[in-house]
C-alpha cells in the first residue's frame, strides 16, 4: 500500500513566522506535489517536483517555496506567513505513467493568526 | 471560466438511491479522468479512472466519460451512508504528470 504522510495534522501559526510543512512517501515515487484546498475553490496545486531538486511552479505559488533534497521528501515552506494562508494543505505522490494515479497524504489544517 | 467545473452541492439521497454526480470540462486535450472521494478530514483518494470515451464498472461505481460534449459522469447505485463524502473529478492530458481538478460535490446519504 502507498503511503503518504505529513508532518502535522493540525499546525496553528502567528502571521509573520516561517512554516516548514512536511510530506513523506514510501512508494519511490518520482512526482510529488502540494496543493491546498479551500471551501469552493477546490484543489489548487502550489509546487510539484518531478525529481530529486528539481521543482516546477504549479496555478499559486506566491509566498511559498518548495524544497526536495531526496526522493522520498518534499517540503513546503512559507516565508513568511499570512492569514490568507490558513487552508488545507495536501501533499500527494505519483509515479508517471498512463494514468499517472495520485497518491494523497492526510493533510495538514494550518491556521495563521 | 474554469477548466473544470463541478457543482459543489450538497446533494443529498435517500439510502438506495442512484446518484449521478458530474463535470464538465474545457480542455479538448484532457484524455484520462478520475474520480476521488474524500472523506471529512481525510486526503482524497482514488476511485475510479477511465481513459477516453466509453464507461467503467466496478461494483456499485460506473464512471462515464462523453469527450465529445466534454462531460464526465459518476453513477453510484444502491447509495449506502458510507457514500458520504466530496467527490472530485479530476483530468490529466496524455503527457502531463499534472492533474486538473473540480471543486469538489458533497454528497450526504441518508438513512
Amino acid at each position: 500500500d502507498v503511503k503518504v504522510t505529513q508532518s502535522s495534522r493540525y499546525l496553528v501559526k502567528r502571521t509573520g513566522e516561517k512554516v516548514f510543512l512536511e510530506c513523506v512517501q514510501d512508494m519511490d515515487h518520482e512526482n510529488m506535489f502540494w496543493y491546498r484546498q479551500d471551501p469552493g475553490l477546490g484543489l489548487r496545486l502550489i509546487y510539484f517536483s518531478y525529481d530529486v531538486k528539481m521543482k516546477e511552479k504549479g496555478d499559486i505559488p506566491e509566498g511559498y517555496s518548495v524544497s526536495r533534497e531526496k526522493k522520498e521528501r518534499f517540503s513546503l515552506i512559507l516565508e513568511s506567513a499570512s492569514t490568507n494562508q490558513t487552508s488545507m494543505y495536501l501533499c500527494a505522490s505519483s509515479s508517471p505513467g498512463r494514468t499517472d494515479t495520485q497518491y494523497f497524504g492526510p493533510g495538514t489544517r494550518l491556521t495563521v493568526l | 471560466q474554469k477548466e473544470v467545473e463541478q457543482d459543489p452541492g450538497p446533494l443529498s439521497v435517500p439510502e438506495g438511491a442512484i446518484v449521478s454526480l458530474n463535470c464538465t470540462y474545457s480542455n479538448s486535450a484532457f484524455q484520462y479522468f478520475m474520480w476521488y472521494r474524500q472523506y471529512s478530514r481525510k486526503g482524497p483518494e482514488l476511485l475510479m479512472y477511465t481513459y477516453s470515451s466509453g464507461n467503467k464498472e466496478d461494483g456499485r461505481f460506473t464512471a462515464q466519460v462523453d469527450k465529445s460534449s466534454k462531460y464526465i459522469s459518476l453513477f453510484i447505485r444502491d447509495s449506502q451512508p458510507s457514500d458520504s463524502a466530496t467527490y472530485l473529478c479530476a483530468m490529466k492530458t496524455g503527457t502531463a504528470s499534472k492533474l486538473t481538478f473540480g471543486t469538489g460535490t458533497r454528497l450526504q446519504v441518508t438513512l
